[in-house]
């Protein structure tokens, strides 16, 4: 079936380091992806999407290019803040009836000072 | 904008109780999910509504009972729970289904069942 993996955390960054966190699918189709962060103690907030291949997806600077090849879609940020710390999770939706979303496991991102 | 409000924030029960978790959303959308949250771990899918019908239950125990009465509402109503069903319950609203379209999730209610 399908499926979202994304990297083992806790990724540990010192402030203004460039930040990779690895997320590949396995897919059936051709789903939506999404990246979602969550902040402590609070619900989840949608960062940033790409519908199809090629797509690339950004806010906040953060970004994440739709890759088919390598069924892949890797969020970067170019220099990461302490108010960044938070879990963020991979996800994808073929839409449909329900618009299931599938999750990744989530990775924690601790930004030190 | 793009909230979905959830109340109460907090909730402790005990086993017997009866209890209920609110979402609200005023964006227009037809389509509704709870999900439920343990520590360290993502959201499962509970209850999908779209055009305030249930399309989906993932095999949510009978103690949990959704409850669709607009299109802007949805509640959860909980009875004879389980210490294990402690944990944070979000809601969240879309467009309705049939394209992938985001989901945007409230703070969640963190439940605590003694």
């Amino acid at each position: 079936g399908d499926s979202v993996t994304q990297m083992e955390g806790p990724v540990t960054l010192s402030e203004e380091a460039f930040l990779t966190i690895n997320c590949t699918y396995t897919a059936t189709g051709y789903p939506s992806l999404f990246w979602y962060v969550q902040y402590p103690g609070e619900g989840l907030q949608l960062l940033l999407k790409a519908t199809k291949a090629d797509d690339k997806g950004s806010n906040k600077g953060f970004e994440a290019t739709y890759r088919k090849e390598t069924t892949s879609f890797h969020l970067e940020k170019g220099s990461v803040q302490v108010s960044d710390s938070a879990v963020y999770f991979c996800a994808l939706t073929y839409g449909g009836a329900t618009n299931k979303l599938i999750f990744g496991t989530g990775t924690l991102l601790a930004v030190q000072p | 904008d793009t909230e979905v409000t959830q109340t109460p924030k907090h909730l402790v029960m005990g086993m017997t109780n009866k209890k209920s978790l609110k979402c609200e959303q005023h964006m227009g959308h037809r389509a509704m999910y709870w999900y439920k949250q343990k520590a360290k771990k993502p959201p499962e899918l509970m209850f999908v509504y779209s055009y305030e019908k249930l399309s989906i239950n993932e095999s949510v125990p009978s103690r949990f009972s959704p409850e669709c009465p607009n299109s802007s509402l949805l509640n959860l109503h909980l009875h004879a729970l389980q210490p294990e069903d402690s944990a944070l319950y979000l809601c969240a609203s879309s467009q309705a289904p049939a394209e992938p379209y985001e989901q945007y999730f409230g703070p969640g209610t963190r439940l605590t069942v003694t």
